[in-house]
This record gives structure tokens, C-alpha cells and sequence, in this order.
């Protein structure tokens, strides 16, 4: 079965500075990897997703993730954290085998300090 | 892009009645929708997955009697709680996949408080 790993419940960084958030997954086949944003009471936005081609993969907002099969990670990244960026963040994977169910990670809330 | 709008974005409700939320896809055919619970600060755990003119599939430990899940069309889809207890108080999001490499279209979530 699939399952995702996110390190961290909490990630603190200042403005401007470097966001990293982790993601580690499990499958015996490389399966398509998202990552998600979602604000106090409202539904999950995309921000990027990977399912095949090129492994570092661009998103909204500038954030990017880079899809690591030999560390089986799919860590999300941003250059420099605005405080809009203040947010829960879900990593999650589904199965190759068309757009099935998602198994999401327990989460990571960004905290961006001024 | 693909939207799909979830109604209504809360709801209270006595203990014992029962409350329908619906998801509708706007803009495309939704020939799959999942249905997530989620507890504060806590992750989404899937419910249950519809597809369209079939019976949902329930995950295991959902009870498929209290949680009715309707998909009679290819846009819309509904969540019946029935016999609602304040434990039921929960954020219930959908979310419709299509066939093709659509991915997945998420609707804004419904606050349910039952008291």
C-alpha cells in the first residue's frame, strides 16, 4: 500500500527567506506525486504535481519540487517565503494506474515570520 | 480551469437530523468523485469513492448506511449525513477526478457543526 511521510508539523521560517518542505513517499511503483496548499476552511488548491517527464517540477506561487526516485522524496521548495504563504501544506500520491484515490500525508503548517 | 462547487460551505444541524452536501462539477464531466473527512489540524482521510451511475465504494470503518454517497450524474455528486452526532462534526471535501490525465479538481469544503 501507498503512504506518505511529511517531516515536520510545523516548518518556521522569516520572509524571504528559503522554504523547504519534506515528502517522502512509499510504492513499489514510482506513483504521481502532488502537492497541495490549503487555507483555514477551504478546499485544497494545487500547487504543482509530477507524473512523468522531467523530474523537477515548476508550480504556482513559485514553488517547486523535485522528484527524487533513488531517495523515493518529492520535497517542496521556495526561494523566498512571502507571509501569504502562511499555509497547511499536503504532500500525496496516487497510483499510476489512472488518477485513483489520493493518499495524502498528515501535513506540514508554514509559518512565516516578518 | 476545472471547478467544482460545494454546497453549502457550512451548516449547523440538531443531533438526530440529517444534512445533504452536494458537489457539482461546472465545467467538465466528473466520472469519479472521493469524498474526504477532515478533523482539525489533522489530514484528509478518504471516505469513500463514487462513480458515476454505481454504487460508492466505502473505505474501511466508514459506515455506508450513516455516510449516503449519490452520484446519479456525471455532475453532481451527494453526501447525505444521516442521524447526525456532534462526533459527525467534521470539514467534508469532495473531489472529482475525469478520465484522462485531468488529475483532481477540489471543492471548497463544507464546515459541519452538529450540536
Amino acid at each position: 500500500a501507498q503512504s506518505v511521510t511529511q517531516l515536520g508539523s510545523h516548518v518556521s521560517v522569516s520572509e524571504g527567506a528559503l522554504v523547504l518542505l519534506r515528502c517522502n513517499y512509499s510504492s513499489s511503483v514510482p506513483p504521481y506525486l502532488f502537492w497541495y496548499v490549503q487555507y483555514p476552511n477551504q478546499g485544497l488548491q494545487l500547487l504543482l504535481k509530477y507524473t512523468t517527464g522531467a523530474t523537477l517540477v515548476k508550480g504556482i506561487n513559485g514553488f517547486e519540487a523535485e522528484f527524487k526516485k533513488s531517495e523515493t522524496s518529492f520535497h517542496l521548495t521556495k526561494p523566498s517565503a512571502h507571509m501569504s504563504d502562511a499555509a497547511e501544506y499536503f504532500c500525496a500520491v496516487s497510483d499510476r494506474r489512472g488518477f485513483q484515490k489520493l493518499v495524502f500525508g498528515t501535513g506540514t503548517r508554514l509559518l512565516v515570520s516578518p | 480551469g476545472a471547478v467544482v462547487s460545494q454546497h453549502p460551505s457550512w451548516v449547523i444541524c440538531k443531533s438526530g437530523t440529517s444534512v445533504k452536501i452536494e458537489c457539482r462539477s461546472l465545467d467538465f464531466q466528473a466520472t469519479t468523485m472521493f469524498w474526504y473527512r477532515q478533523f482539525p489540524k489533522q489530514s484528509l482521510m478518504l471516505m469513500a469513492t463514487s462513480n458515476e451511475g454505481s454504487k460508492a465504494t466505502y473505505e474501511q470503518g466508514v459506515e455506508k448506511d450513516k455516510f449516503l454517497i449519490n452520484h446519479a450524474s456525471l455532475t453532481l455528486s451527494t453526501l447525505t449525513v444521516t442521524s447526525a452526532h456532534p462526533e459527525d462534526s467534521s470539514f467534508y471535501i469532495c473531489s472529482a477526478t475525469t478520465t484522462g490525465e485531468g488529475g483532481y479538481t477540489f471543492g471548497s469544503g463544507t464546515r459541519l457543526t452538529v450540536v
